[in-house]
């Protein structure tokens, strides 16, 4: 099946520091890739979507500017954490898939970023 | 507002028994419904979708869920549970408009028993 991995699956960081997190698809093409955010013992929450090539769209209460996300090929995304705090720790996953937003291709998971921001 | 409800935080069950995962949501629109599993150190994987035509729906490793619209539910199964089935296990909701715009719900952690 697909895969799609994530680099690194764990970083500490400083706080005012940023933080780059990589999401790759490595057998397919992702036109669509999904950013998430999983506190412990809570469900996955999403943060943006993004399509290679245009800007990343993101969920309310998101900020555009601390969460920086750049889809700049088919096979990999970025999410930039910025001047992160320790209130940004958490588990990242992103997802990818080959179709379009509203297509019914499977949704592929990477298998997460530890952040913790001391 | 769109919603997913998993009650059940964690269940334990013995090695072989049968297993069912509870599932409900809230949609406004025609549901499309996922149920993954996370394994640590391991990315969601996909079990089962349902989005349309047979309510129930078989998965990957023995897995099946069964679509009531009467119910909201989409309900996760298996008859003979394994040691290695023991994850956390999440249902989801995505609709036709964006069906990839998936609504999680919290979780339910399985434990298995020898």
């Amino acid at each position: 099946g697909a895969v799609v991995s994530q680099h690194p699956s764990r970083v500490i960081c400083k706080s005012g520091t940023s933080v780059k997190i990589e999401c790759r698809s490595l057998d397919f093409q992702a036109t669509t890739m999904f950013w998430y955010r999983q506190f412990p013992k809570k469900s996955l929450m999403l943060m943006a979507t993004s399509n290679e090539g245009s800007k990343a769209t993101y969920e309310q209460g998101v900020e555009k500017d601390k969460f920086l996300i750049n889809h700049a090929s088919l096979t990999l995304s970025t999410l930039t954490v910025t001047s992160a705090h320790p209130e940004d720790s958490s588990f990242y996953i992103c997802s990818a898939t080959s179709g379009g937003i509203t297509s019914t291709d499977t949704q592929y998971f990477g298998p997460g970023t530890r952040l913790t921001v001391l | 507002a769109q919603s997913v409800t998993q009650p059940d935080i964690h269940i334990t069950v013995s090695e072989g028994a049968s297993l069912e995962l509870r599932c409900n949501y809230s949609y406004g629109a025609t549901p499309y419904l996922f149920w993954y599993v996370q394994s640590p150190g391991q990315g969601l994987q996909l079990l089962l979708k349902y989005f349309s035509g047979d309510t129930l729906v078989q998965g990957i490793k023995g897995f099946e869920a069964e679509f009531k619209r009467s119910q909201s539910s989409f309900n996760l199964r298996k008859p003979s549970v394994h040691w290695s089935d023991a994850a956390e296990y999440f249902c989801a909701v995505g609709g036709m408009d964006s069906s990839y715009k998936l609504i999680f719900g919290s979780g339910t952690r399985l434990l298995v028993r020898p």
